[in-house]
């Protein structure tokens, strides 16, 4: 089965620094990957994708994220971070046959001044 | 544009009492719909999910149940709810047979005591 891995469950970081976010997925086959923000009491919002093409993918909010096959890894990276990325992000790969996304435990990011 | 409501937005119930949350989606026809759950300090677990009306693919074995009356609305039930029952509940879509993104609501915050 396929499944996401997010190592940090948080992250603190200075406003103005930049930052990433891990995920690593485990599959046999080819994957389609998310990153979703999550801000307090809210639904999930959807950063960026990769479903084929460019291995490179930018999202919102300045977000980009790199697909790096060889070593499973999609992970989540800004070069200047503000007060307002403060959330929870999650890492997702879909699977099911493409019905289903199955979700990393999370990553609260927490951005100071 | 495609938009989804849930509601209520927040509910407090006692241990024992029965259970309706509701989730509607607009502006698009034969969605594949999804109900997670977001417990405190945990990542997201997909409880239900339907391909169709009277099609619901559970997830995890629980005291919850899911029912898809129409096409666009999902419906997430308890008989009897239990203090575990507590978290935070999304509903979701995408479209029917599209390896792609999945667009949440804003979430319904249930406490039971």
């Amino acid at each position: 089965a396929q499944s996401v891995t997010q190592l940090d469950s948080q992250v603190p970081v200075f406003e103005e620094a930049p930052v990433e976010l891990r995920c690593n997925y485990s599959s046999s086959v080819s994957v389609y990957l998310f990153w979703y923000v999550q801000y307090p009491n809210q639904g999930l919002q959807l950063l960026l994708k990769y479903l084929s093409g460019s291995t490179l993918v930018k999202g919102i909010n300045g977000f980009e994220a790199e697909f790096n096959k060889s070593q499973t890894s999609f992970h989540l990276r800004k070069p200047s971070v503000h007060i307002s990325d403060t959330a929870e992000y999650f890492c997702a790969v879909l699977t099911g046959g493409g019905n289903k996304l199955t979700f990393g435990t999370g990553t609260q990011l927490k951005v100071e001044l | 544009s495609q938009t989804i409501h849930q509601w209520p937005a927040t509910l407090v119930q006692p241990v024992g009492s029965p259970l309706s949350l509701e989730c509607t989606v607009e502006g698009t026809s034969n969605p594949n719909l999804y109900w997670y759950r977001q417990a405190a300090g945990r990542g997201l677990q997909l409880l239900f999910y339907s391909v169709g009306i009277g099609q619901i693919s559970s997830e995890v074995p629980q005291n919850l149940s899911a029912s898809r009356p129409q096409d666009r609305q999902f419906i997430l039930s308890s008989k009897k709810l239990l203090l575990s029952d507590s978290g935070f509940y999304l509903c979701a879509w995408s479209a029917l047979g599209a390896w792609d993104e999945q667009f949440f609501g804003p979430g319904t915050r249930l406490t039971v005591l």
